[in-house]
């Protein structure tokens, strides 16, 4: 079956560079899916941050693209994440998943099915 | 502030049921399909609905979806001590061009 894993540093110093790698395993990135970063921050619900497409196509949170970047390296089956000039506000479980998305007439379907774990980005000062 | 309204908490006793309301806009819930997921904190989200009431397969029936204009509601019939969680609706904003969740609800078994 379809698994995910995230990896990466679980301490990051202030406005520096957080990066995080999801591991997939079980299916070729290069299916035809969408692949999402979610975070949630401590007392906060779940935050879209963005999405990457096998091709390379991205998506971004508005409120977060001038320092989000996601890529994909088919070779490897991962997919990353680097967040730049973080601060405490940055602190998060950040989650890596596989989005399902299909056009039906006029209206958009678009849902996550399968999740990782999770891996606790921690910014200190 | 979320893109997607949701009430912080809802609460009820075992065996009752309790409905969590969603609401959004013609960008979002409006125009496009809603789903619904249940976190336990320090777990993985799962997918309890998509396409507004469809249920993945191993998700009991006593969980339902419904939408009607630009709000949506996941319904949580026979209510169990292991129902209590946080659950999130999320759809595509065609305005943002990204996806977008609602702030949460707990949902408490009294």
């Amino acid at each position: 079956q379809v698994q995910l894993q995230e990896s990466g540093p679980g301490l990051v110093k202030a406005s520096g560079t957080l990066s995080l790698t999801c591991d997939v395993s079980g299916v070729s990135i290069s299916s035809s899916s969408w692949w999402v970063w979610v975070r949630q921050s401590p007392g906060k619900g779940l935050e879209w941050i963005g999405e990457v497409f096998h091709r390379g196509t991205t998506n971004y949170n508005p409120s977060l693209e001038s320092r989000v970047s996601i890529s994909v390296d088919r070779s490897t089956n991962q997919f990353s994440l680097k967040v730049t000039s973080v601060t405490a506000a940055d602190t998060a479980m950040y989650y890596c998943a596989r989005v399902r998305t299909d056009v039906r007439g006029r209206m958009i379907s678009y849902y996550i099915d399968t999740w990782g774990r999770g891996a606790l980005a921690t910014v200190s000062s | 502030q979320s893109v997607l309204t949701q009430p912080p908490s809802v609460s009820a006793a075992p065996g009752q049921k309790v409905a969590i309301s969603c609401s959004g806009s013609s960008s979002n819930i409006g125009n496009n399909y809603v789903s619904w997921y249940q976190h336990f904190p320090g777990t993985a989200p799962r997918l309890l609905i998509y396409e507004d009431n469809k249920r993945p397969s191993g998700i009991p029936d006593r969980f339902s979806g419904s939408k009607s204009g630009t709000s949506a509601t996941l319904g949580i019939t026979g209510l169990q001590t292991g129902d209590e969680a946080d659950y999130y609706c999320g759809t595509w904003d065609g305005s943002l061009s990204a996806g977008v969740f609602g702030g949460g609800t707990k949902v408490t078994v009294l």
